[in-house]
């Protein structure tokens, strides 16, 4: 079975620019979380979704938005690039949240360079 | 708020030497679960182990083991005889049952090199 696909695997962008980040969630996933990891230090919690819902939110500017489709699969969007937005971005599917309990899986990630 | 520290930055150890990484957790919830990750070079995120808090049972799981102690909030984790292939970054990571979610908390990650 396929576990967490992520796409692009790379991206450049300029400041002030906008991305789109995508994630495919392992198959019977209905959960996706999207996590920001800034070189040396550890991933910081960006959305959830489930069933198209956002389920949270982290303490992040209203620059980064989300959604998820009918299929499952999400995009992060991400508006007005600034250098500090340079990060790996990984996506982790779950079957639902609310159980703690639920072990996250997690993609390859997309590593974005703004420049 | 949920919150997760790792002392140590990098450490480095021989092969076949044993390797424990230290993490200390805040929460004021009574229900969470506690988790390691390991994160190779290639960037993905590869789950280790999982605890929850009513389970202080410590155990072993091939090389992998940990220590839970809720008297002290910690949850660390050791590697024995360490391979080469161990060489990566170990996160510690929380996430608290009260959320409508399962959004977890991570550390600032430990670097671990094997040396040959």
């Amino acid at each position: 079975d396929a576990g967490v696909t992520q796409s692009p695997t790379h991206l450049i962008k300029t400041r002030g620019q906008q991305v789109t980040l995508r994630c495919s969630p392992i198959s019977g996933h209905k959960s996706v979380s999207w996590y920001q990891q800034v070189l040396g230090q550890g991933p910081q919690f960006i959305f959830q979704y489930y069933e198209k819902e956002e389920r949270g939110r982290g303490n992040f500017p209203d620059r980064f938005s989300a959604r998820q489709f009918p299929n499952y699969s999400s995009e992060l969007n991400v508006n007005a690039l600034l250098l500090g937005d340079s990060a790996l971005y990984l996506c982790a599917s779950s079957p639902a949240p609310g159980s703690s309990y639920n072990e996250q899986f997690f993609g390859p990630g997309t590593r974005l360079t703004v420049l | 708020a949920q919150k997760v520290t790792q002392a140590q930055t990098e450490i480095s150890v021989v092969e076949k030497e044993d390797v424990t990484l230290d993490c200390v957790y805040e929460t004021r919830d009574t229900t969470y679960y506690l988790f390691w990750y390991k994160q190779p070079p290639s960037g993905e995120l590869v789950f280790l182990i999982r605890r929850n808090s009513f389970d202080e049972q410590n155990e072993i799981s091939g090389r992998y083991s940990w220590n839970f102690q809720k008297s002290t909030s910690s949850f660390n984790f050791t590697i024995t005889a360490s391979q080469v292939v161990d060489s990566a970054v170990y996160f510690c990571a929380l996430s608290e049952a009260d959320y409508g979610n399962n959004r977890l908390a991570f550390g600032k990650g430990n670097q671990v090199v094997v040396i040959p």
